[in-house]
């Protein structure tokens, strides 16, 4: 199994529809969790950290299901700009070496 | 500030050819990351360090080798290619405090093809 697993998609959806990625990760003992976007041919970079609460930037909103082991992102109105891979990242158990690890990505295409 | 830059961009080497890709940060952090990245694939840990003079395993080492001698630069060598190494690399800084470590910084990749 898998330590991120991811539905690599695609979500193909129009402009303004609102759509959500899940991700489980196998260790239960992972302290933290983010979700990093990552454009065509380009780096990854941190789109959010993830909170055992739930947190809301703009238009994302992060959710953490700890018992069930499983992160989600939801993404309301979207943009054309935010077609991309969405990478669900978790930090190893081992945090003093700040070791992440990757899902292979979710890749939303937002169409006109 | 340049944040991680990366060179060279593209490469492309044949079986058994050697080379060093370069990796450097100006944002004074302490801990750095190799991972290669294949198509349609989540990225993988090579080698990383928290510190100058340190450097660790992670889950892809073989092929690889790689030296941290000052805080700003963390080159990545490969001995003897192969066309399985033929990936995106990209290299990546942290800053960590008291076993707290904080968001990584990735820089632009290197497009390695082996033939």
């Amino acid at each position: 199994r898998k330590e991120v697993e991811q539905d690599p998609g695609p979500f193909n959806v129009p402009e303004g529809a609102t759509v959500a990625f899940n991700c489980t990760y196998s260790n239960s003992a992972s302290q933290s969790f983010f979700w990093y976007r990552q454009d065509c041919r380009k780096e990854p970079k941190l789109l959010m950290s993830v909170y055992s609460s739930g947190n809301e930037d703009g238009r994302f909103t992060a959710q953490l299901n700890r018992a069930s082991q499983y992160i989600s992102l939801l993404i309301r109105d979207s943009k054309l700009s935010d077609s991309a891979t969405y990478l669900c990242v978790v930090r190893g158990v081992s945090s003093n070496t700040g070791k992440l690890i990757f899902g292979q990505g979710t890749t939303l295409q937002v169409k006109p | 500030n340049a944040g991680v830059t990366q060179t060279p961009k593209f490469r492309i080497l044949k079986i058994g050819q050697s080379m060093t890709l370069q990796c450097a940060q100006d944002m004074n952090h302490n801990y750095m990351y190799w991972y290669r990245q294949d198509p349609g694939m989540g990225l993988k840990l090579i080698y990383y360090s928290v510190g100058a003079g340190i450097t660790d395993k992670g889950e892809v080492p073989n092929g690889y080798n790689v030296s941290r001698s000052t805080t700003e630069d963390f080159p990545l060598r490969l001995e003897l290619a192969a066309p399985s190494q033929t990936s995106v690399y990209f290299c990546a800084s942290s800053y960590s405090s008291t076993g707290v470590s904080y968001e990584q910084y990735f820089g632009p990749g290197t497009r390695l093809t082996v033939t």
